[in-house]
C-alpha cells in the first residue's frame, strides 16, 4: 500500500538555525509528493510541491527535493524563524486517485 | 475569495449519538474531500465527493456518510457514535478530482465523543 513516514517530533531549535524534517515513502505508482504546514489555530495549507523525480519545490525559504532512489523528501530551511513554528505534514497522491496520504506530521517550535 | 469554512468548530457528542458536520468549499471548487485527523496523528482520507456523487472513498464504516449539494457545499454524517470517533474533522476544497493534491483545507470540527 501507499505510506509516508515522517521524522518523529517534536522538534525544537533556536531561530535562525538550519532545519531538516526527515520524510520516506512507499507507495504503487508514480507520487506526487507535498508538504503541508498547520500553524496554530489555522487548517492545513500547502507548503510545496514536487510531481517526479528530481523536482525540487520551493515556497517561502523552505525546499525539498524529490529523491526516487531513496524515496524521500527531506524538507529543510537554511534559517529558522519563529513564525515557522507549526505542525509539518509529509504527504503524497497517486496520479489518478482521489486521497491524500499524510504521514503523521512533526511538531517544530522556534525559540527566539 | 472566501475560503474553507466549517461548522461547528466544537462539539461534545455521546456514544451512539449522531452527528452532522458542515462545509462551504472554496469559491470556484467542485469537489470536498473530508480528512478525519485523530490528535498526534496525519489526516486519514474519509471520501471526497464531486458534482454531488461520491467517487472515492477511504477505510471508513458506512456509518460515515456524505452528501454534496449544488452549490458544492457539504456534510459529513456520522451515526452511532463511538469513542474512537473522537477527532478533528477536515474538509478541503479543490478544482477539480483528478488526484493533483493541491487541497485546500477548513480549520475544521472538533467532535468530542463521551
Amino acid at each position: 500500500g501507499n505510506s509516508v513516514t515522517q521524522m518523529e517530533g517534536p522538534v525544537t531549535l533556536s531561530e535562525e538555525a538550519f532545519l531538516t524534517i526527515n520524510c520516506t515513502y512507499t507507495a504503487t505508482g508514480y507520487p506526487s509528493l507535498f508538504w503541508y504546514v498547520q500553524y496554530p489555530g489555522e487548517g492545513l495549507q500547502l507548503l510545496l510541491k514536487a510531481t517526479k523525480a528530481d523536482d525540487k519545490g520551493s515556497n517561502k525559504g523552505f525546499e525539498a527535493t524529490y529523491r526516487k532512489e531513496t524515496t524521500s523528501f527531506h524538507l529543510e530551511k537554511g534559517s529558522v524563524q519563529v513564525s515557522d513554528s507549526a505542525v509539518y505534514f509529509c504527504a503524497l497522491v497517486i496520479q489518478g486517485a482521489q486521497k491524500l496520504v499524510f504521514g503523521q506530521g512533526t511538531r517544530l517550535t522556534i525559540n527566539p | 475569495e472566501t475560503g474553507v469554512t466549517q461548522s461547528p468548530t466544537h462539539l461534545i457528542k455521546t456514544r451512539g449519538q449522531q452527528v452532522t458536520l458542515r462545509c462551504s468549499s472554496q469559491s470556484g471548487h467542485n469537489t470536498v474531500s473530508w480528512y478525519q485527523q485523530a490528535l498526534g496523528q496525519g489526516p486519514q482520507f474519509i471520501f471526497q465527493y464531486y458534482r454531488e456523487e461520491e467517487n472515492g472513498r477511504g477505510n471508513f464504516p458506512p456509518r460515515f456518510s456524505g452528501l454534496q449539494f449544488p452549490n458544492y457545499s457539504s456534510e459529513l454524517n456520522v451515526n452511532a457514535l463511538e469513542l474512537d470517533d473522537s477527532a478533528l474533522y477536515l474538509c478541503a476544497s479543490s478544482r477539480d478530482y483528478a488526484g493533483t493534491g493541491e487541497l485546500f483545507f477548513g480549520e475544521g470540527s472538533r467532535l468530542t465523543v463521551l
